[in-house]
């Protein structure tokens, strides 16, 4: 199975400032139609979770442009680039290369 | 208003059978790939099981393969979790979440609507 790792952990912020979580798989997640299958999640506090990145860099309907996705291959970012209160949340990323589909452990962001 | 309402929760003794449901609407049901994913007590998610648009492709998670099975009917809009042998690791809230558009380039990303949840305890 393909592991999912991420970090930080927890990563407190200052409103106005960027921050960035990092998400590193452990076989390439990049298929020969030049896609990333990776997925990035927000779960607020107390709801269901949403998606914000799919297919790597590609931002879902509604969210925010402050929310960006890079990378290729094994590597995997995301960034806000001026956090807001209401991104406070768990942020998981996910690959969606391989059955079983799996997901990082998860980054608490919460503001200082 | 595109909708997922998870139902059959509740609480089991493990080794009993339980059978979630996940009724869908507001989208082309029979176009999408569909997933079950679930989250321990105070855990991350994890992914249970999903199923393409027309039932073609599908797959678990080690942890439930064997025990688990997914299926869809799309004459009804309805996605159903079939768990059989149930232990206590399989408490968890389970969600239903709506997958990506029938493609012909994988169908396990892009879950982009998630219902509330509906909770399995599963303890003697």
């Amino acid at each position: 199975d393909i592991v999912m790792t991420q970090s930080p952990l927890s990563l407190p912020v200052t409103p106005g400032e960027p921050a960035a979580i990092s998400c590193r798989s452990s076989q390439s997640l990049l298929h020969s139609n030049g896609n990333n299958y990776v997925d990035w999640f927000l779960q607020k506090p107390g709801q269901s979770p949403q998606l914000l990145i799919y297919l790597g860099s590609n931002r879902a309907s509604g969210v925010p442009d402050r929310f960006s996705g890079s990378g290729s291959g094994t590597d995997f970012t995301l960034k806000i680039s001026r956090v807001e209160a209401e991104d406070v949340g768990l942020y998981y990323c996910m690959q969606a290369l391989k059955t079983p589909l799996t997901f990082g452990g998860g980054t608490k962001v919460e503001i200082k | 208003e595109v909708q997922l309402v998870e139902s059959g929760g509740g609480l089991v003794q493990p080794g009993r059978s339980l059978r979630l449901s996940c009724a869908a609407s507001g989208f082309t049901y029979d176009d999408y790939a569909m997933h079950w994913v679930r989250q321990g007590p105070g855990k991350g998610l994890e992914w249970v099981s999903g199923i393409n648009w027309n039932s073609g492709s599908i797959g678990y998670a080690d942890s439930v393969k064997g025990r688990f099975t997914i299926s869809r009917d799309n004459a009804k809009n309805s996605l159903y979790l079939q768990m059989n042998s149930l232990r206590p690791e399989d408490t968890a809230l389970y969600y239903c979440t709506k997958g990506v558009r029938r493609s012909g380039s994988g169908w396990g990303y892009f879950m982009d609507v998630w219902g509330q949840g509906t909770t399995v305890t599963v303890s003697s």
